[in-house]
């Protein structure tokens, strides 16, 4: 089955700093990559997501780019803000089902 | 709005009891899941459903068990509790399956003392 390893599994930065959480999948099948967000207390709410046929995508503040050959997606936060601070999951959707990254804890500091 | 709700949102059980835990949906998808999230294992999914009548088993699914008798429905047994239960779980639900933004509950605490 699929395999998504993520890193860093913390990540404390300064307000208004970058913030990048990398990605890599095994199936070379999976051809969908969602990026939650997970406040405390509340369950994960998608905040991007990119398909395979498609290098990199943004909204806003945030990006995500894929590289296929080499089986890796980062997600990328501009302009940090204290409500950014939540963990995020990557995952990967080689059929039906997702596999989700063990998760990255963002702390923004102000 | 549409929404999906869990209940109950904290429980504290014994070893060997059995426990449901409800999921329900008003987006009135057809796909409904069951993760489990532990420190250290991110989210991992027990069971799932494309349909009425139709379950599946994800990668954690020894001792617990589904059923799905409505579009808005899918609740989770624990057949007989067992401390390596004690997780928190969350139900989710799609309109596609797959390629397709799964919403997700609010989440049970449960405890397995």
């Amino acid at each position: 089955g699929e395999n998504v390893e993520q890193h860093p599994s913390t990540l404390s930065v300064q307000e208004g700093d970058s913030a990048v959480i990398k990605c890599t999948y095994s199936d070379s099948a999976s051809n969908y990559f969602p990026w939650y967000k997970q406040e405390l207390g509340k369950g994960p709410q998608l905040i991007i997501d990119i398909r395979s046929n498609v290098g990199e995508k943004k909204d806003q503040r945030i990006a995500v780019t894929l590289n296929k050959t080499a089986k890796h997606f980062s997600l990328h936060i501009t302009e940090t803000q204290p409500e950014d601070s939540a963990v995020y999951f990557c995952a990967a959707v080689p059929g039906y089902k997702l596999t989700f990254g063990k998760g990255t804890l963002l702390t923004v500091n102000p | 709005d549409a929404e999906i709700t869990q209940s109950p949102r904290h429980k504290i059980t014994e070893t060997g009891r059995q426990v449901t835990l409800a999921c329900h949906q008003t987006w009135n998808h057809n796909n409904m899941f069951w993760y489990r999230q532990d420190l250290g294992h991110g989210l991992r999914l027990i069971h799932y459903s494309y349909g009425v009548q139709d379950t599946n088993k994800g990668e954690v699914s020894d001792g617990y068990s589904v059923s799905r008798s409505n579009t808005e429905d899918l609740p989770l047994t624990l057949e007989s509790a067992a401390s390596s239960q004690t997780s928190v779980y969350f139900c989710a639900s799609s309109r596609l399956a797959g390629v397709d933004e799964q919403f997700f509950g609010p989440g049970t605490r449960l405890t397995v003392l």
